[in-house]
């Protein structure tokens, strides 16, 4: 149980695209979501939370007209990252959290994109 | 923010020995979770352990809440347990939802 998809696994793009990730929660609802970036050999960094329905909230730092997320359902959640540059290309790791039960967070696979 | 350190930043055993893992945290916590993440990038949740302790096979934690610390424990390691451990929170004081990660301790297992 517990299981979060990320699709794709890894994309490559032109600067100056925008790119669609989707984060999904396969056998749970999940009612907030986490998008987390960790650069190489660097920790992961929370970048926002989002719960189904609501505006995501962003940590200080990340630009929400760059990264946006929408949470349309309780189990997807998608970040788009708008007019991609070299420097966005990180591995972007999602999580889910079941229904407020408890604490725990469930991670996605994460999707590595590289902006050449 | 709370803070999270981990101690060792690089710990290299051989096959066999008995490794642990420390976590430091500089405020109360609702969350503290540990992870393995494999060369692919794959976070593998190890614990959910905000208080208390657990033991799942080869591994086992204990997180003393009131002291602000968890411990990892990896009994008879082998080269699969190879990789980065990170130690995750979330402080209870309110605010963000999301976890505060330490920077994790490089382990590698050599035959």
């Amino acid at each position: 149980g517990a299981v979060v998809s990320q699709h794709p696994s890894w994309v490559i793009c032109k600067s100056g695209t925008s790119v669609k990730i989707e984060c999904r929660s396969l056998d749970f609802q999940a009612t907030t979501m986490f998008w987390y970036r960790q650069f190489p050999k660097q920790s992961l960094m929370l970048m926002a939370t989002s719960n189904e329905g609501s505006k995501a909230t962003y940590e200080q730092g990340v630009e929400k007209d760059k990264f946006l997320i929408n949470h349309a359902s309780l189990t997807l959640s998608t970040l788009t990252v708008t007019s991609a540059h070299p420097e966005d290309s990180s591995f972007y790791i999602c999580s889910a959290r079941d229904g407020g039960r408890t604490y725990e967070q469930y991670f996605g696979p994460g999707t590595r994109l590289t902006v050449t | 923010g709370i803070q999270v350190e981990q101690s060792p930043p690089d710990l290299i055993l051989q096959e066999g020995a008995n490794s642990t893992l420390r976590c430091n945290f500089s405020d109360s916590v609702n969350n503290l979770q540990w992870f393995h993440q494999n060369p692919w990038g794959q976070l593998i949740n190890l614990f959910y352990i905000p208080s208390g302790t657990k033991q799942n096979g080869r591994l086992s934690a204990t997180t003393v809440a009131t002291e602000r610390y968890s411990l990892l424990y990896i009994s008879s390691s082998q080269t699969t347990d190879s990789g980065v451990y990170f130690c995750a929170v979330l402080y209870s004081g309110g605010g963000a939802d999301g976890l505060t990660f330490g920077k994790g301790t490089h382990l590698i297992i050599q035959p």
